[in-house]
C-alpha cells in the first residue's frame, strides 16, 4: 500500500528560528501535486503550499517554503522566522496512484513555537 | 464568504443510532469529499464525489453512506453508528479533483457511546 511518512512526530523550536519539518511518500505517478496542510488547535484545515512535481523550482509562499526532491520523493516544509501563529499539526499529502480523486495523508507533525 | 459549513460541530450519540452530518458548500465545487481524522493515523477518506449523482469509496467506507442530490450538499449518514466511528469528521471541497487545494469544514466532533 502507498503511503506518506512523516518521521518527526513532535516538533519545537524558539520564536524567529527556522524549521523544517520533513516528509516522503511514495507514489508512481509521473505528474501529481504534493500538499502541506495546516491544522491549527482550532482545528480548521488550511494549505500551506502546493507543490507541482512536473516543476523544477519548489515552491514558496511568504515565510513557507519546500525542498522537493523527486528521485527521492521527499518533500519537506521550511518555515522561516517562525511564528506563534505557526503552532499547530502540520499534514503532508500526495495522490494515489491512478487516481485524480484521492490523497493518501501522513500521519501529521506537531509542531510547536516557544516564546 | 466562500467557505464548507458542517453541521452539527458536536455531537454524542448511542450505538445504533441513526444520525446525518451536513455539509454544504458555496463555492461550485464539483469535488466533494468526507474525512475521518484519528490520533497517529492523519486524515483517512471515508468517500468522495466528483460531482452530483457520482460518488465512490475512499479508504476507510465501512459502516458510512453519501448522497449528492445537489452540487452544493454532500451529507454524510451513519445508518447504525458503533463506538469505532468515534472520530473528528471532515468535509472538504475543491473546483477539480485530489489535484487541487481541498477547502475544509470546521470538523465534526462525534461520540459514540
Amino acid at each position: 500500500a502507498q503511503t506518506v511518512t512523516q518521521s518527526q512526530p513532535e516538533m519545537s523550536v524558539q520564536e524567529a528560528e527556522t524549521v523544517t519539518l520533513s516528509c516522503t511518500y511514495d507514489t508512481s505517478e509521473n505528474n501529481y501535486y504534493l500538499f502541506w496542510y495546516k491544522q491549527p488547535p482550532s482545528r480548521q484545515m488550511i494549505l500551506v503550499i502546493r507543490q507541482e512535481a512536473y516543476k523544477q523550482q519548489n515552491a514558496t509562499e511568504n515565510r513557507f517554503s519546500v525542498n522537493f526532491q523527486k528521485a527521492a520523493k521527499s518533500f519537506s516544509l521550511k518555515i522561516s522566522d517562525s511564528q506563534l501563529g505557526d503552532t499547530a499539526m502540520y499534514f503532508c499529502a500526495s495522490p494515489i496512484l491512478d487516481s485524480n480523486y484521492q490523497l493518501i495523508w501522513g500521519a501529521g507533525t506537531k509542531l510547536i513555537i516557544k516564546p | 464568504e466562500a467557505q464548507v459549513t458542517q453541521n452539527p460541530r458536536y455531537l454524542i450519540t448511542v450505538t445504533g443510532k441513526k444520525l446525518t452530518v451536513t455539509c454544504s458548500q458555496n463555492m461550485n465545487h464539483e469535488y466533494m469529499s468526507w474525512y475521518r481524522q484519528d490520533p497517529g493515523l492523519g486524515l483517512r477518506q471515508i468517500y468522495y464525489s466528483m460531482n452530483v449523482e457520482v460518488t465512490d469509496k475512499g479508504d476507510v467506507p465501512e459502516g458510512y453512506k453519501v448522497s449528492r442530490k445537489e452540487k452544493r450538499n454532500f451529507p454524510l449518514i451513519l445508518e447504525s453508528p458503533s463506538p469505532n466511528q468515534t472520530s473528528l469528521y471532515f468535509c472538504a471541497s475543491s473546483p477539480g479533483g485530489a489535484g487541487d487545494t481541498q477547502y475544509f469544514g470546521p470538523g465534526t466532533r462525534l461520540t459514540v457511546l
